[in-house]
């Protein structure tokens, strides 16, 4: 089968560092990509990694280690508007499987 | 410049009846994704069409179907609505098939009674 798993919820401080664990076990494996939603929005796309190493965008940086099947992303300077629900979704014979999400709680 | 529209908002439906979701892409974008997100799930995959054709298709059954049009809009339909159809339906639009950043529509707010 195909799975994803990453914690349900991470608490953090504003201006702090956090980062989002996410394994994956899937077959026909393309990338892994990072979706941020808001309660009641939609999801907003964040990166893709194909290859494995740190793909870095402002603030935001995502990891791969295919050989690990393991991913995570890593926000840097934590702003209360960066509190929501980070998803992470493999990329596999030209469909998104998502894992559950990670509900991130910023604490002033 | 326009991103990817869905309607209607809000829907309840009966135990049994028919609905159709549609979707408009973003502009320049010629692929359509939907979607089913459950309250505090994920989103599940549910087809994805592109040049008017479905795709791919995820673990859901024939009481879902689709349609792309020539203008790359597209709407999904459901048959005998169940009470577990309750959920968020996504539409995402991506510049090609294969194109992995996908731009989301609000949504629609399907309620079974």
């Amino acid at each position: 089968g195909q799975s994803l798993e990453q914690p349900s919820e991470v608490t953090a401080v504003e201006g702090a560092i956090v980062q989002i664990n996410c394994t994956y076990q899937t077959s026909g494996f393309y990338g892994l990509s990072w979706y941020q939603q808001h309660d009641g929005g939609a999801p907003t796309f964040l990166s893709y990694n194909a290859l494995d190493g740190l793909e870095e965008t402002g603030r935001f940086s995502s990891f791969l280690s295919r050989s690990d099947s393991y991913g995570y992303l890593l926000l840097q300077e934590l702003q209360m508007k960066d509190s929501a629900s980070y998803f992470c979704a493999v990329s596999s014979n030209y469909q998104l499987i998502w894992g559950a999400g990670t509900k991130l709680i910023i604490k002033p | 410049d326009a991103g990817v529209t869905q309607s209607p908002t809000h829907l309840i439906k009966t135990r049994g009846q028919q609905v159709t979701l549609r979707c408009s892409p973003k502009s320049g974008h010629d692929t359509v994704s939907w979607y089913q997100q459950a309250l505090g799930q994920g989103p599940q995959f549910i087809f994805q069409y592109y040049e008017e054709e479905e795709r791919q298709r995820g673990n859901f059954p024939d009481r879902f179907s689709g349609h792309q049009f020539p203008n790359y809009s597209s709407e999904l339909n459901v048959n005998a609505l169940l009470l577990g159809d309750s959920a968020l339906y996504l539409c995402a639009s991506s510049r090609s098939a294969e194109d992995n950043e996908q731009y989301f529509g609000p949504g629609t707010r399907l309620t079974v009674t």
